[in-house]
């Protein structure tokens, strides 16, 4: 059973645009999430995270919020760059039952110059 | 610079044969995990290793295992290579204390 689910598998975002990635969880003992970004043919690279004692934290251009009542995490990118194209993929896990993280399945985002 | 390195950027390999994919990580490092990834499904935790050799089933266990013989040292061995065995492999790191994965580039694997 999928416990972290990104429902939209594709996204487009014209360039200078925001673009806002979703992603869902079933566990609510979850409580540290990432952000990665994988180029074609590359392997994941962190992005962004956040921990459930925080609704929102800022890098640059990356902004990770966190709804916990909800369950729902997004990443938002502004503005998008070109560059920016790759998959994302949100992770979960539960800290004190070790460092195993759960995946979401990806959303391919395309930013168009 | 720290760093994941597996072994193969790209393998073909034939039905059957047995296939070992290997990955090291300079961190020193506990935890080391083997994901496959797949369109459609994301990444998927094979196997993974807390100490050197320990050793626990992901969720996909099945036609896979795996060695910890040095703490820097993770290998992937699929028995009998089949063609649904196709797939990215990534490998990946972590320290008990510190959040998050290093993850190697991943190796293309072609079973024919």
């Amino acid at each position: 059973d999928q416990q972290v689910k990104q429902n939209s598998p594709s996204l487009s975002v014209q360039e200078g645009r925001i673009s806002i990635l979703n992603c869902d969880y079933t566990n609510s003992m979850f409580d540290y999430f990432l952000w990665y970004k994988k180029y074609p043919a590359e392997g994941p690279t962190f992005l962004i995270s956040i921990s459930s004692i925080k609704d929102k934290n800022e890098d640059g251009r990356f902004t990770v919020f966190l709804n916990k009542s909800a369950k729902h995490l997004s990443l938002h990118i502004v503005p998008s760059q070109p560059g920016d194209s790759a998959v994302y993929f949100c992770a979960a896990r539960v800290s004190n039952t070790g460092n195993q993280f759960y995946f979401g399945t990806g959303t391919s985002l395309t930013v168009i110059p | 610079d720290v760093k994941v390195t597996q072994s193969s950027r790209y393998l073909v390999k034939r039905t059957g044969e047995k296939v070992f994919l290997e990955c090291v990580q300079d961190m020193d490092h506990e935890n080391m995990f083997w994901y496959r990834q797949d369109p459609g499904l994301g990444l998927r935790l094979i196997y993974f290793s807390y100490d050197v050799k320990m050793k626990e089933k992901g969720d996909i266990p099945e036609g896979y295992s795996v060695s910890r013989e040095k703490k820097e040292r993770f290998s992937l061995i699929l028995e009998s290579a089949s063609t649904n065995q196709t797939s990215m492999y990534l490998c990946a790191s972590s320290s008990h204390l510190l959040g998050g994965y290093t993850f190697g580039s991943g190796t293309r694997l072609t079973v024919v």
